[in-house]
């Protein structure tokens, strides 16, 4: 069975502060994709990054990174220096098998308030 | 706009009626998806089509439950005798046929059931 966990119900920063937030998933397959989704007020998922199975290179975009260990089958993601527009909901998300079909199994999701 | 979109936004209806929700991929996305959103959880997977044919179905989706497309373009996701149970928000995806990088979600249709 697959499955993915989202520990941190909620978080509350200060503007400025990094911020992680922890993603661990299950799975028995050894070809996967790990997602991360943000979902703001409004509604509908963005996309944010896609990870696969045999590259665990670490990830830097702007503010953001990822962090993926299969060794503790964990896909953290960190916001420095965050601001008051990244508050939403941020989703992990596991898909097995084959690319291209996205039959995503999603965490309970972490809601981050960023604070002026 | 040429992102997906969803039909309507917010459904109130009274339990035991029906109720039917479109949704409009991107042009060129051949697979299509519907996933449900309760309060405080992460979207499940309901069912996928390519083309018109649907090509899996979670044990999620009850028999009131019946999802189409019949041409292979918009989709329309029906639930008779709806319930308080069904109150959520039902999000849409579309997806390119090759695979691409990820499925692009429309808005959702939030669905209360009084």
């Amino acid at each position: 069975a697959q499955k993915v966990t989202q520990a941190q119900t909620e978080i509350s920063v200060v503007e400025k502060e990094d911020v992680t937030l922890d993603c661990v998933y299950e799975t028995r397959d050894t070809t996967y994709y790990l997602f991360w989704y943000k979902q703001p007020p409004s509604g509908e998922l963005v996309f944010l990054i896609r990870r696969n199975s045999f590259d665990e290179q670490n990830e830097i975009s702007g503010r953001y990174s990822w962090n993926f260990q299969k060794s503790t089958s964990s896909f953290n993601f960190t916001i420095t220096a965050s601001q008051v527009v990244d508050s939403a909901v941020y989703f992990c998300a596991l898909s097995v098998g084959a690319s291209g079909t996205y039959k995503y199994i999603f965490g309970t999701g972490t809601r981050l308030k960023v604070l002026a | 706009d040429t992102g997906v979109s969803q039909d309507p936004r917010h459904k109130i209806t009274k339990r035991g009626q029906n109720v039917t929700f479109r949704c409009d991929p991107i042009s060129e996305h051949n697979r299509l998806y519907w996933y449900r959103q309760t309060l405080g959880q992460g979207p499940e997977f309901l069912t996928y089509f390519q083309n018109e044919a649907q090509l899996e179905k979670s044990r999620l989706l009850s028999d009131r439950f019946s999802a189409e497309r019949p041409k292979g373009s918009f989709s329309t996701l029906e639930i008779q005798r709806t319930e308080q149970g069904d109150s959520a928000m039902y999000l849409c995806a579309s997806s390119p046929l090759n695979g691409g990088t990820e499925a692009f979600f429309g808005q959702g249709t939030r669905l209360t059931v009084v």
